[in-house]
């Protein structure tokens, strides 16, 4: 069974660019997470879907992050413009409950890498 | 308060040892926790979970919950060289399905 995958793997872009990242997550999980990592920390969230549904976007700064989940399955998140504190880790993560029957099982794909100059 | 805190380390601990990782939470964390294992480079995956009071144990990890301190923690025993990471502690948050992670802690085993 394929595992979540990423793409693309590493960005280099120069600031107030856009960029893009892609998540396929593990088939028929329905719940999806953006995750943002930076260097020595823990995952923060950015955005959680339940199929295609946005339940919990708090985290998202939305003045130039945006997110999408096009019939429950794949999800981009785009940054536009992209700022040097941007320089992060994207994780995209999958899980295939939702709610309080979520077992806090998720599954990582190998992250998107993108440095902001 | 954050709703997860980790000692971020590095914690050292010889080759053979016990590796005694720690993490506190909040109130506003629901009572089901979990610790991943994260390399170097790489993503972090589910090692352990626990949602009742006490120790529950997997091979060399044993993962034991307070909830009336509010801490979980996660034994290794006979920690080898490949149990060096970061380990991350994680709540689910209250009745969803958000799950939040802590800092982590990094860990070596020194041979």
């Amino acid at each position: 069974e394929a595992g979540v995958v990423q793409s693309p793997r590493y960005k280099i872009i120069e600031k107030k660019q856009p960029v893009a990242f892609w998540c396929n997550p593990i088939s028929g999980h329905n719940t999806l997470y953006w995750y943002l990592q930076n260097l020595g920390q823990g995952p923060e969230l950015l955005i959680r879907y339940e199929n295609e549904e946005a339940v919990d976007d708090s985290q998202l700064p939305k003045d130039r992050f945006s997110a999408e989940r096009l019939k429950g399955v794949d999800s981009t998140l785009k940054i536009q413009p992209a700022e040097l504190g941007d320089s992060a880790v994207y994780l995209c993560a999958s899980s295939s409950a939702t709610g309080i029957t979520n077992t806090g099982e998720l599954f990582f794909g190998e992250g998107s890498r993108l440095t902001v100059l | 308060q954050k709703e997860v805190e980790q000692n971020s380390g590095p914690l050292s601990v010889p080759e053979g040892a016990i590796a005694s990782l720690n993490c506190t939470y909040s109130d506003r964390v629901s009572q089901s926790f979990f610790w991943y294992r994260q390399y170097s480079g790489k993503s972090p995956e589910l090692i352990m979970s626990i949602y009742s009071n006490g120790d529950k144990e997997d091979g060399r990890f044993t993962a034991q919950l307070n909830k009336a301190s509010q801490y979980v923690s996660l034994l290794i025993r006979d920690s080898q060289p490949s149990d060096s990471a970061t380990y991350l502690c994680a709540a689910r948050y209250s009745s969803a399905s958000k799950i939040i992670f802590g800092s982590g802690t990094r860990l070596s085993i020194r041979p």
